[in-house]
């Protein structure tokens, strides 16, 4: 069983849409939360970092934590094409490694 | 201000062949990562260095090395390149190990 699991998608909604994403993890000393976007063919870029539980908001973006259900979301409100990327979910225990989902490839339409 | 440059962009080698990937970052950062990407796995720790002068291994290190050339450079090696190598590198630093971490564009590398 991997240490973080995330839905690979695809995932293809209209423009305008709200995007939801999530991953699960099984690691309970996880305490740093940070959700990634990846364009294609370049490197990945912080969208939210999060520390324990509850929620944060960044513009078009919440991202929430429950560490009792060891589970994160990511959504997207008022989904553009440019939203259109892959999201990699990735936490950290406060040490060196990060553990990565495998990304959720989404296609917002026009 | 670059952030994260890494050099090659694209590389093929042939079974074998050994090659050094160059990494460089300009934001007075004291921690460097080397990841690989590939299909469905996520993103996997190579190896990191915490700070300038020392270097560990990651989740995958094996057929890799790393020299912590000053604090800006960070350079991963392949001895002797196998097709299981053919991915995505990607290079990455923070300023600590619980800030973010900033990534370059990556290296697409085939070994055939």
């Amino acid at each position: 069983q991997k240490e973080v699991e995330q839905d690979p998608g695809p995932l293809s909604v209209p423009e305008g849409a709200i995007v939801s994403l999530n991953c699960t993890y099984s690691n309970s000393a996880f305490q740093y939360f940070m959700w990634y976007r990846q364009y294609s063919r370049k490197g990945p870029e912080l969208l939210m970092y999060t520390y324990s539980s509850g929620n944060k908001e960044d513009g078009r973006f919440t991202a929430q934590v429950d560490k009792s259900s060891k589970y994160i979301s990511l959504f997207i409100r008022d989904s553009q094409p440019s939203d259109s990327a892959t999201y990699l979910c990735a936490m950290s225990e406060g040490d060196y490694k990060l553990s990565f989902g495998a990304g959720t490839t989404v296609t917002v339409r026009a | 201000n670059a952030g994260v440059t890494q050099t090659p962009k694209f590389q093929v080698l042939k079974t074998g062949q050994s090659m050094t990937l160059q990494c460089a970052q300009d934001m007075n950062h004291n921690s460097m990562y080397w990841y690989r990407q590939d299909p469905g796995m996520g993103l996997r720790l190579i190896y990191y260095s915490a700070s300038e002068g020392t270097t560990d291994k990651g989740e995958v290190p094996n057929g890799y090395n790393v020299s912590r050339l000053n604090k800006r450079e960070f350079s991963l090696r392949l001895e002797s390149a196998a097709p299981s190598q053919t991915s995505v590198y990607f290079c990455a630093s923070s300023s600590t190990y619980t800030d973010t971490q900033y990534f370059g564009p990556g290296t697409r590398l085939t070994v055939l």
